[in-house]
């Protein structure tokens, strides 16, 4: 069965204090590993997508990298307005457009002035 | 690039009647529209996954009479919610893929609330 397990649950941070956010996967035949920021009500804001190991894609202070069995996103010197809900998602090869994306549970970070 | 949109923000009705919610790709289209729910705390649940011109594919455990889905245009999709009760009340949030994209991508719409009294 396809799962995604996020960790920490949540995470605090002071500004500037980097750290990682982990991912870890299992699917049948990954197609691509999706990142989501997510504000409080709110939707799904796109990050990035990473569809092989070895793979990197940065964006600001953020970095998310993959193997094959995980990714990390890396967050550098935070700040306050990263705070937010950060979600990963994997979706299996086949079926084209339809596949269904495969939610992690989040992991909520509060970055502290 | 790639805005999806969904109306009405936020809804409440009363026990027992219907409710429409609409997600429009605005600046692309799309062949295949994604409906999650999503309680508080919790991550998202796929409701349903529809293809232009065609019937929804529901999820298991979701009841297809209950939550219509119809998806008229390569621009709109929306969600009825019938016979509304309580235990309906969360966060419904659309998502859409842009046709022919190679990477399959799905650009999340801003979320409905909805709270059933």
């Amino acid at each position: 069965e396809d799962q995604v397990t996020q960790s920490p649950e949540a995470l605090r941070l002071q500004e500037g204090e980097s750290s990682s956010l982990n991912c870890s996967y299992t699917v049948s035949g990954l197609r691509g590993l999706f990142w989501y920021r997510q504000d409080p009500g709110k939707g799904p804001e796109f990050l990035f997508t990473l569809y092989s190991a070895g793979e990197e894609k940065e964006k600001e202070r953020l970095k998310a990298t993959l193997t094959k069995k995980e990714s990390f996103l890396h967050i550098t010197a935070p700040k306050p307005e990263d705070s937010a809900t950060y979600l990963c998602a994997v979706q299996a090869r086949g079926g084209g457009a339809t596949n269904k994306l495969i939610f992690g549970t989040g992991t909520l970070l509060a970055v502290q002035p | 690039g790639a805005v999806v949109s969904q109306h009405p923000s936020r809804v409440i009705c009363k026990s027992g009647t219907s409710v429409k919610i609409e997600c429009r790709s605005l600046d692309f289209q799309a062949t295949t529209m994604f409906w999650y729910r999503q309680f508080p705390k919790q991550s998202l649940m796929l409701m349903a996954t529809s293809n232009e011109g065609s019937k929804a594919t529901y999820e298991q455990g979701v009841e297809k009479d209950k939550f219509l889905i119809n998806h008229a245009s390569l621009t709109l999709s929306t969600l009825t919610v019938t016979s509304a009760h309580p235990e309906d009340s969360s966060f419904y949030i659309c998502s859409a893929s842009p046709l022919g994209s190679a990477h399959y991508e799905q650009y999340f719409g801003p979320g409905t609330r909805l709270t059933v009294t």
